[in-house]
């Protein structure tokens, strides 16, 4: 089955670090890029970068670039995002996906995560 | 605040048509192909159209896309209870070099 499966809910402190992982499986890990996706508690969704884990190119949006990081272990098909220092506003939903189209410019998310619930509280 | 702009609801009756719009700009929707997703609540979001007008295999003709300009629509027609969710417009943004969503529309079929 061709899946994206997502590590589990996270609760964390204020200024405490994290990595969340998505692991793909039943396609070729390394021939299409991933993206990462937040949807803080009942907003919308905002697109923070992508990596290709066939050398590990990555793109972040710029809201995003410097606030977390973008990693990927094609050996055991995974991708991660990190945060070095939490902060409360990092609280939402991560979700991974699968990106398609003939180029960059033409993106969409065809397959995705079920989500990866963060909270920072103190 | 999304670059992409959407009516924050839409509502109609079973059975009638709707239409949600997203209204970008010559950097993103004008120059690049527009993507929607749709998310019932508590679920991840699901790819409905791509390639502006485009279905992926297992999405009822109910469902299509446009583009005209710096907009895009989804139109839904045969509006089911089941329709009711959060649709969100998707493209690249070439002044960011990055995806961009709109800030998404929720649907409520009376």
């Amino acid at each position: 089955e061709v899946q994206l499966v997502q590590s589990g809910a996270e609760v964390k402190k204020p200024g405490e670090s994290l990595k969340i992982s998505c692991k793909g499986s039943g396609y070729s890990f390394t021939g299409y890029w991933i993206g990462w996706v937040r949807q803080m508690p009942g907003k919308g969704l905002e697109w923070m970068g992508i990596i290709y884990p066939g050398d590990s190119d990555t793109r972040y949006s710029p809201s995003f670039q410097g606030q977390v990081t973008i990693s990927a272990d094609k050996s055991i098909s995974t991708a991660y995002l990190q945060w070095s220092s939490l902060k409360a506003s990092d609280t939402g939903m991560y979700y991974c996906a699968r990106l398609r189209g003939s180029s960059l410019t033409t993106w969409y998310f065809d397959l995705w995560g079920r989500g990866t619930l963060v909270t920072v509280s103190s | 605040q999304s670059v992409l702009t959407q009516p924050p609801s839409v509502s109609a009756a079973p059975g009638q048509k709707v239409t949600i719009s997203c209204s970008g700009s010559s950097s993103n929707i004008g120059n690049n192909y527009v993507s929607w997703y749709q998310q019932l609540p508590g679920t991840a979001p699901k790819l409905l159209i791509y390639d502006n007008n485009k279905r992926p295999s297992g999405i009822p003709d109910r469902f299509s896309g446009s583009k005209s300009g710096t907009s895009a629509t989804l139109d839904i027609t045969g509006l089911q209870t089941g329709d009711e969710a959060d649709y969100y417009c998707g493209t690249w943004d070439s002044s960011l070099s990055a995806g961009v969503f709109g800030g998404g529309t929720k649907l409520t079929v009376l």
